[in-house]
């Protein structure tokens, strides 16, 4: 089966502390790519990183990071020094060689304090 | 570069009302194109998908339609509206090539009265 599980519905943090998203996933394709997006609280959903499965090198982009590890199936994302404009829905997602379409996880509701 | 037209943004519309919703791409051709449902808190469902003119998938048996009458353009519709097709609704392209990321509009949010 294909399938996406982001097991934590909702974090709450204080501001400047780090935060790990966690991203399991399910597919017996050997070809397959895997998908962040953000969805803050105006709805639209907006595409941070996409990473296919021959390529496990971890990505920076500022504060953001993904940890990709296939032996665990997993795909990782960390927002290091958090922020309130981190405030949003995060929803990672497995596009897999023999579909035309992705399938999303459930999303992790992620809430920065001041 | 690419963007993404959805609109309205908003509708209050009475049970057993007609919908259409239209989507429209600029700056692409041949893009794939999606119809998405998230109800309030909830993920991504998938209504339907469309590869080109004429050509649409549907995902989930319900009473909801959609049409591709242009290369860029993606309508989804209803004759009569239900309390449940309350949402908001989201359409997306993506490149006419193999594990190209999607990309979102801004969203309409439909509320049944």
């Amino acid at each position: 089966a294909q399938k996406v599980t982001q097991a934590q519905t909702e974090i709450s943090v204080v501001e400047k502390e780090d935060v790990t998203l966690d991203c399991v996933y399910e597919t017996r394709d050997t070809t397959y790519y895997l998908f962040w997006y953000k969805q803050p609280p105006s709805g639209e959903l907006v595409f941070l990183i996409r990473r296919n499965s021959f390529d496990e090198q971890n990505e920076i982009s500022g504060r953001y990071s993904w940890n990709f590890q296939k032996s665990t199936s997993s795909f990782n994302f960390t927002i290091t020094a958090s922020q309130v404009v981190d405030s949003a829905v995060y929803f990672c997602a497995l596009l897999y060689s023999s579909a035309s379409k992705i399938i999303f996880g459930s999303g992790t509701r992620l809430s920065i304090r001041p | 570069s690419q963007t993404i037209h959805q609109w309205p943004a908003t509708l209050v519309q009475p049970v057993g009302s007609p919908l259409s919703l239209e989507c429209t791409v600029e700056g692409t051709s041949n893009p794939n194109l999606y119809w998405y449902r998230q109800a309030a808190g909830r993920g991504l469902q998938l209504l339907f998908y469309s590869v080109g003119i004429g050509q649409i998938s549907s995902e989930v048996p319900q009473n909801l339609s959609a049409s591709r009458p242009q290369d860029r353009q993606f309508i989804l519709s209803s004759k009569k509206l239900l309390l449940s097709d309350s949402g908001f609704y989201l359409c997306a392209w993506s490149p006419p090539a193999p594990y190209q990321p999607q990309h979102f509009g801004d969203g309409t949010r439909l509320s049944i009265l």
